[in-house]
């Protein structure tokens, strides 16, 4: 089974900033790799798939990067609404399916 | 718009069966693969089960295989879950999802409590 592993399990940031969160796999999962977010009460949306590419709706402040066991989402500028949790998720290899334990984005 | 809309979760003892529904539309059902994935409180996500657009093939994580089952009705656009000796550790609030590659849509939820 693929371990996957986020970093920071908590960011404060504040609205305007620029923001990186990590996502390391326990081994290559290519470029295999999607981006969630979740807020709180609701259930979780695509963001990101493919390591970089937006799904649909995504706006532009959101993009991915990274490929085999490093990945970063980053949000260009932080506005209200993005305060939420964020998963990462692979699905190069499975069964299973493998998430992230998750980031949350905290207002400072 | 494609939607998904799970139902039949609730309250549950011990040891206890449940079946969950996921109504679909919006999309060509048959199509696609189909997964649950659910969340304990205040936990991240666990992938569950998946099945194949013909229902042909199927998937369990370790923590629900031979507990649980997941099944389709094409003609009726609806995905299933049979959940079978049921535990505390499987309250969550599980959620199925369209799977193209990746979880690409996602119902609202539904929530399963097992508890005595």
């Amino acid at each position: 089974e693929i371990v996957m592993t986020q970093s920071p399990a908590t960011l404060s940031v504040s609205p305007g900033e620029r923001v990186t969160l990590s996502c390391r796999a326990s081994q290559s999962v290519s470029s295999n790799l999607g981006w969630y977010q979740q807020k709180p009460g609701q259930a979780p949306r695509l963001l990101i798939y493919g390591a970089s590419t937006r799904a649909t709706g995504i706006p532009a402040r959101f993009s991915g990067s990274g490929s085999g066991t490093e990945f970063t989402l980053t949000i260009s500028s932080l506005q209200s609404e993005d305060f939420a949790v964020y998963y990462c998720q692979q699905y190069n290899n499975w069964p299973p399916y493998t998430f992230g334990q998750g980031t949350k984005l905290e207002i400072k | 718009e494609v939607q998904l809309l799970e139902s039949g979760g609730g309250l549950v003892q011990p040891g206890g069966s449940l079946r969950l529904s996921c109504a679909a539309s919006g999309f060509t059902f048959s199509s696609y693969a189909m997964s649950w994935v659910r969340q304990a409180p205040g936990k991240g996500l666990e992938w569950v089960s998946t099945i194949g657009g013909s229902g042909g093939t199927t998937y369990f994580a370790d923590s629900v295989k031979g507990r649980f089952t997941i099944s389709r009705d094409n003609s009726r656009n609806t995905l299933y879950l049979q959940m079978n000796s049921l535990r505390a550790e499987d309250t969550a609030v599980y959620y199925c999802a369209k799977v193209q590659y990746v979880f690409d849509v996602w119902g609202q939820g539904t929530m399963v409590a097992v508890s005595s």
